[in-house]
């Protein structure tokens, strides 16, 4: 049971181009999330969904995609990078949608430059 | 808008001793709060929560408490140890607020010293 697996660990990315964070979850999780995390602040959601199929908007969505097309996986796609998109991007996922249930991968740090 | 915030960014103890990590929240209408763990390197980690119906919850070795009249929120770790030492968030949800909209303060770095 690997909990919340995300991929890469760290990203340099140029400004304009784009990828693909990677976030997968092996418990049979119906909710995941994506937050963001800039140094001196807490996070900040990004998208969620409630299960397979279903997703919506954060608190700052803008320069974001996500899709869900299976209960494991919840990718997060950076359409056109930005410096301001410089973070730490932490996935996480619940059975229930319950705050303290939420189980958080270990971050993906990004740069772009 | 409504924003969390913390009183103290750093806070250094000694092994042993009992901390008190303090939270102030802005929103009144905020029913649930929750105190994650964050160490170095790693996704934050739920320590305890907290209803809005209820001043004090304990959990083991830490301890939450919710006082409304001025909007404060407090963690208090008893005989803090070394492992200890990490970025601790306190986060709120608004009454009826979507169960993912968490609005999170800033962080207190607490450091344990042997």
């Amino acid at each position: 049971n690997a909990g919340v697996t995300q991929t890469p660990k760290f990203q340099v990315l140029k400004t304009g181009q784009s990828m693909t964070l990677q976030c997968a979850q092996d418990m049979n999780h119906e909710y995941m999330s994506w937050y963001r995390q800039d140094p001196g602040m807490g996070l900040r959601l990004i998208h969620y969904s409630v299960g397979a199929g279903i997703t919506d908007q954060g608190e700052v969505p803008n320069g974001y995609n996500v899709s869900r097309s299976t209960t494991e996986d919840f990718p997060l796609r950076l359409l056109s990078a930005a410096p301001s998109q410089t973070s730490v991007y932490f996935c996480a996922s619940s059975y229930n949608g319950e705050f303290g249930g939420y189980t958080f991968g270990s971050g993906t740090r990004l740069t772009v430059v | 808008g409504e924003s969390v915030g913390l009183h103290l960014p750093t806070l250094s103890v000694q092994e042993g001793d009992n901390s008190i990590i303090n939270c102030a929240y802005s929103n009144s209408a905020s029913d649930y709060f929750i105190w994650y763990k964050q160490e170095s390197g790693k996704g934050p980690q739920f320590i305890i929560d907290i209803r809005s119906n209820m001043d004090k919850r304990q959990g083991q070795r830490v301890t939450v408490l919710l006082n409304k009249t001025v909007k404060h929120l407090s963690l208090q770790i008893a005989a803090t140890q070394p492992g200890d030492s990490a970025v601790y968030f306190c986060a709120e949800n608004p009454l009826g607020g979507s169960n993912y909209k968490l609005t999170f303060g800033k962080g207190t770095l607490l450091t344990v010293n042997p």
